[in-house]
This record gives C-alpha cells, sequence and structure tokens, in this order.
C-alpha cells in the first residue's frame, strides 16, 4: 500500500538486548516523526527529521536511543541495552513539508515488550 | 503542569448520544488543533483540524477553539458504535510559514459508544 510502514510489527527482546524498528514513510514525505505510546501515556515525541535539516532529538528519553534516517526515506530507531521501561509501541508518521494542518500520517506501530 | 491534559476517561455512552471530549493547554502560542481518532492496535489517524479559535463542523463531528480559555472540545452527534476508539488532541505553535514543529498531543480519552 501506499501509507506507512513499519516494522517488525510485534517485538519480544530480553533486557540488555539491542533493537531496531524500522520506518519506511509516504514517497514524497519529507518530514518523518518517532512517537512512543506507552499505556496511558499517551503519544510521547522522540525525534523528528525534516529534508536535509539536523534532526531534532530534544524527545530522546537517554542516551541509549539513537535514529538515523538514510537517503531521505527509511528510518530506523535504535534502543541499545534494553530496560523494562522502553515496554511500549513505536509510531512512526510522515508528513509533506510544511504541512501546515499537522496532518500526520501514522504506520501502525512496532510493539515493543521487554522481558 | 503538563503542556496538554486529557482526561483519559474511558468514556462509555449509549449509541445516539451526543459526546463531549475536551482539552485543556498551558502554552498560549499553540494555534493549530488537532483531534487523532485511534481504533484499537492501530496509528492514530486524523479527524479534525481547526486553526486558531473558532469552530468547525464536519458531517457528525464539531471542533472547537476557545483560546482565551485554553480550552477544545470535539462533539460527536448520534454517537454510534464504530466511533468506538481513543480520542487524541494534538496540537502546535507553527504551521505552513514556519515549518514544522512536532505535535503535542494528549493523553488519548477511550470512548466506547454501546449499541
Amino acid at each position: 500500500g501506499a501509507g506507512v510502514s513499519q516494522s517488525p510489527s510485534n517485538k519480544v527482546t530480553e533486557k540488555g538486548k539491542d533493537v531496531e524498528l524500522r520506518c519506511d514513510p509516504i514517497s514524497g514525505h519529507t518530514a518523518l516523526y518517532w512517537y512512543r505510546q506507552s499505556l496511558g501515556q499517551g503519544l510521547e515525541f522522540l525525534i523528528y527529521f525534516q529534508g536535509n535539516s539536523a534532526p531534532d532529538k530534544s524527545g530522546l528519553p537517554s542516551d541509549r536511543f539513537s535514529a538515523e534516517r538514510t537517503g531521505g526515506s527509511v528510518s530506523t530507531l535504535t534502543i541499545q541495552r534494553t530496560q523494562q521501561e522502553d515496554s511500549a509501541v513505536y509510531l512512526c508518521a510522515s508528513s509533506l513539508a510544511l504541512a501546515g494542518t499537522g496532518e500526520l500520517f501514522f504506520g501502525e506501530g512496532s510493539r515493543l515488550t521487554v522481558l | 503542569q503538563k503542556e496538554v491534559e486529557q482526561d483519559p476517561g474511558p468514556l462509555s455512552v449509549p449509541e445516539g448520544a451526543i459526546v463531549s471530549l475536551n482539552c485543556t493547554y498551558s502554552n498560549s502560542a499553540f494555534q493549530y488543533f488537532m483531534w487523532y481518532r485511534q481504533y484499537s492496535r492501530k496509528g492514530p489517524e486524523l479527524l479534525m483540524y481547526t486553526y486558531s479559535s473558532g469552530n468547525k463542523e464536519d458531517g457528525r463531528f464539531t471542533a472547537q477553539v476557545d483560546k482565551s480559555s485554553k480550552y477544545i472540545s470535539l462533539f460527536i452527534r448520534d454517537s454510534q458504535p464504530s466511533d468506538s476508539a481513543t480520542y487524541l488532541c494534538a496540537m502546535s505553535a507553527s504551521g505552513q510559514e514556519s515549518g514544522n514543529t512536532p505535535l503535542v498531543f494528549g493523553k488519548g480519552t477511550r470512548l466506547s459508544v454501546i449499541a
């Protein structure tokens, strides 16, 4: 389909392991966002990429979290040395540049469980 | 105080009822206001968008913004079981003129419409 694609849809890992989550945005969307959704906590902003500009990393909760976006398209969110509190749904969204309406198109998320 | 406050519910109403969902916020710079709907195990999708103060109507849905009170509302008329979902308010301070800044989301209100 033409929507935002995320993989894996579910990931179970052991505490201390590293995980990589992938996001494939809608073609032509230059802005890409990562949010985290924990039970009862709403959507927490993590990081934002806009074209070739430096990413806005202000929402990353610790230095164990990092993200990159290669070629202005696919993005990977990496969590090193996972902790149980990292368990959440990680949502990726994309939008057109200067989309003043704020319409973000979300993927279905990657559900991470850290045992 | 969080930037955006939203009662998480759950809210349960009978089919046909009028539903009122609300958010309050603290940042007076917010001027773009949205409501997203999220079905279980899906990503959020944009439902309504409003700029600055005023009302906007779309079918059974009406969005209201009162910037003087820092209060926004979503009304659903003639509610249907298919409206059962989590409704998240979202807002931002910038728009098309100055590029995107990440949306700030409320925690979401879980709504159940009972047939």
